[in-house]
């Protein structure tokens, strides 16, 4: 059974930092590609950061850029999101998705990150 | 970026009766293999999203066959030919032809 658990969520000041973990069970986690989505609190769904099956290609949307950090450790099984430069806007419900070629087909619960002083 | 808008904004339907979303993206989906990367996801209140349909028409496993999408090039339209109360949430298309991947403004469906 495919299982994603992310982790790390937490209360964080604006301008702050912090990483959250996504650790993935039940299929070949080097296989495939993975991807980070937001939800604000009461709004849609926004596509963050999306990393290739080896690290070696990375994504982000216009909106982190230059801020936030995808990373994989597949000896770990687990997908990472380095958030830097925390702001007001970035406090959100970050999913974890699998990515078999070009769709997202299994969804982690979530991690929830807030920032606010 | 790829604009991907739906309508309607909400869809109060009665049990039984079908439902149809429509989503309409700013630019062909169509990928240079061929294949037109447009999904269908449905999030449950309090729930993560969950797959319902990924390139257009195919139902991603488990998922009834009440659920189906159709549709080419920049519209496309998921239905349900008899909606159940398990159906109500949030339904959202997404482009994943290309980078940043969008996703429409979703569509709550709810039991009138």
């Amino acid at each position: 059974e495919v299982q994603l658990l992310e982790s790390g969520g937490a209360l964080v000041q604006p301008g702050g930092s912090l990483t959250i973990s996504c650790a993935a069970s039940g299929f070949t986690f080097s296989n495939y590609a993975m991807t980070w989505v937001r939800q604000a609190p009461g709004q849609g769904l926004e596509w963050v950061s999306a990393i290739g099956s080896s690290g070696g290609k990375t994504y982000y949307a216009g909106s982190v850029k230059g801020r936030f950090t995808i990373s994989r450790d597949n000896s770990r099984n687990t997908l990472y999101l380095q958030m830097n430069g925390l702001r007001a806007e970035d406090t959100a419900v970050y999913y974890c998705a699998k990515m078999p070629k070009y769709h997202f087909d299994y969804w982690g619960q979530g991690a929830l990150v807030t920032v606010s002083s | 970026d790829i604009v991907l808008t739906q309508t309607p904004l909400s869809s109060p339907v009665t049990l039984g009766q079908p439902a149809s979303i429509s989503c309409r993206s700013s630019e062909s989906l169509v990928h240079s293999d061929g294949d037109t990367y447009l999904s269908w996801v449905h999030q449950r209140p309090g729930q993560p999203p969950r797959l319902l349909i990924y390139e257009i028409s195919k139902r991603f496993s488990g998922v009834p066959d009440r659920f189906s999408g159709s549709g080419a090039g920049t519209d496309f339209t998921l239905r349900i030919s008899r909606v159940e109360a398990e159906d109500v949430g949030v339904y959202y298309c997404v482009q994943t032809k290309q980078f940043p991947l969008t996703f429409g403004g979703g569509t709550k469906v709810e039991i009138k």
